[in-house]
């Protein structure tokens, strides 16, 4: 059983629409990370969200963290083909920085 | 910059065979961890670390071993490959604030066994 249920697993739109990755949980979390990962590498970080109901901005990315901290989304506006790429949702739990991994978004923005 | 530096890249291993994936962070961060990432489940937590001499079980050790002599390394051992362990690796160190956390992945091991 998953911790995290992110939501679509796959995406695929066309340039300069907008999405939402839904990442949802019955788990309370320390802190909610966002990660992006492209074939071959490993995820790298694109925001940290620790309070509920925090929302941070990333240029075009926004993160929401809910305010029960159970659940985060991730919306992108006008989407460009430099956004396709595996999105990761993590949240870390525990005192030994446990993290737990959503099951990945893949989105595919079409030219 | 080195990061977090997982050696092999690419490993092929029949059934019943050991081996020991590395995995080296210079970063001093006191947690390192772990994880196994398969299609369409997302990155699950093997082996987690707080500190040298000290490490437990995550969402899925069975099969895995780990040991974390010094700050900066945290090998895990397979003791006898199964195909279910086929499987793409990753190593991650991270750090821990008030305002939050990250995690550094090395480049990760692609594991094959037949």
């Amino acid at each position: 059983t998953q911790l995290l249920e992110q939501s679509p697993q796959f995406l695929s739109i066309q340039e300069g629409e907008n999405l939402t990755v839904y990442c949802n949980s019955s788990s309370v979390f320390s802190s909610l990370q966002w990660y992006r990962q492209e074939p071959g590498e490993g995820p790298v970080l694109l925001v940290t969200v620790v309070t509920g109901g925090e929302v941070k901005k990333l240029k075009r990315l926004t993160f929401q963290f809910g305010d029960a901290r159970k659940d985060s989304s991730l919306h992108i506006t006008a989407a460009q083909p430099g956004d396709t790429g595996l999105y990761l949702c993590a949240g870390a739990m525990g005192t030994g920085n446990q993290f737990y991994f959503g099951t990945g978004t893949s989105l595919t923005v079409i030219p | 910059n080195a990061g977090v530096t997982q050696t092999p890249k690419f490993q092929v291993l029949k059934t019943g065979q050991s081996m020991t994936l590395q995995c080296a962070q210079d970063m001093n961060h006191e947690y390192m961890s772990w994880y196994r990432q398969d299609p369409g489940m997302g990155l699950r937590l093997i082996h987690y670390s707080v500190g040298a001499g000290i490490t437990d079980q995550g969402e899925v050790p069975n099969g895995y071993n780990v040991s974390r002599s010094t700050t900066e390394d945290f090998p895990l051992r397979l003791l006898s490959a199964a195909p279910s362990q086929t499987s793409v690796y990753f190593c991650a160190s991270s750090y821990s604030e008030s305002t939050g956390t990250e995690a550094f992945f090395g480049q990760g091991t692609r594991l094959t066994v037949v």
